[in-house]
């Protein structure tokens, strides 16, 4: 089984703090993605990437940025958090093919106070 | 640029029956994947059932099954003999086949009731 794992559950941050989201993935999947969902929304790609140090944007880039140092790892940063930016985050990978299912890690629901 | 739309924010239905969620997208082009994604509330999304857009046969997966519709740009979802572990949020998603990115709905919450 694909196995995609977040680094916390529940982060709570100040406004103005650089916050770093970590993901995980146990399939030598060359894509991963970073989502964040929030009610009525559904997800809305914030950053993807299909190998080693590329990277893409996706709808919502703005206020995030990306780090792809390993292909198993895949980071998201928030350089200076804002409120708005209180959500959840998911994490995906998926092969490189196309039409591949994406699969999901548990989320990170981050509160910025 | 694609759009996937669930007209029904929230659904519920008697445990044993039958459901069907919709979900219409908006798209140009003429491959692409359509994809029914579930996430209970302990949050981790799980696929439910993947369509490729060429195959005129709607996909089944065990009690869910899909109704797509190309011409009309539909992939309504349904769930046959609710369970109680079938309560989620269900999301609906396109991707085309050139490219790597999903188009989310806005998601519809099924409550299954005992």
């Amino acid at each position: 089984d694909v196995k995609v794992t977040q680094s916390s559950r529940y982060l709570v941050k100040r406004t103005g703090e650089k916050v770093f989201l970590e993901c995980v993935q146990d399939m030598d999947h060359e894509n991963m993605f970073w989502y964040r969902q929030d009610p009525g929304l559904g997800l809305r790609l914030i950053y993807f990437s299909y190998d080693v140090k590329m990277k893409e944007k996706g709808d919502i880039p703005e206020g995030y940025s990306v780090s792809r140092e390993k292909k198993e790892r895949f980071s998201l940063i928030l350089e200076s958090a804002s409120t708005n930016q209180t959500s959840m985050y998911l994490c995906a990978s998926s092969l490189s093919n196309g039409g591949e299912t994406q699969y999901f890690g548990p989320g990170t629901r981050l509160l910025v106070l | 640029a694609q759009t996937v739309t669930q007209s029904q924010p929230e659904m519920s239905v008697q445990e044993a029956e039958t459901v069907t969620l919709s979900c219409t997208y908006d798209t140009s082009e003429s491959n692409y994947y359509l994809f029914w994604y579930k996430q209970p509330p302990s949050r981790q999304m799980i696929l439910v059932i993947r369509q490729e857009a060429y195959k005129q046969q709607n996909a089944t997966e065990n009690r869910f099954s899909v109704n797509f519709q190309k011409a009309a740009k539909s992939f309504s979802l349904k769930i046959s003999d609710s369970q109680l572990g079938d309560t989620a949020m269900y999301f609906c998603a396109s991707l085309h086949n050139a490219g790597n990115m999903l188009t989310f709905g806005g998601g519809t919450r099924l409550m299954v009731k005992p």
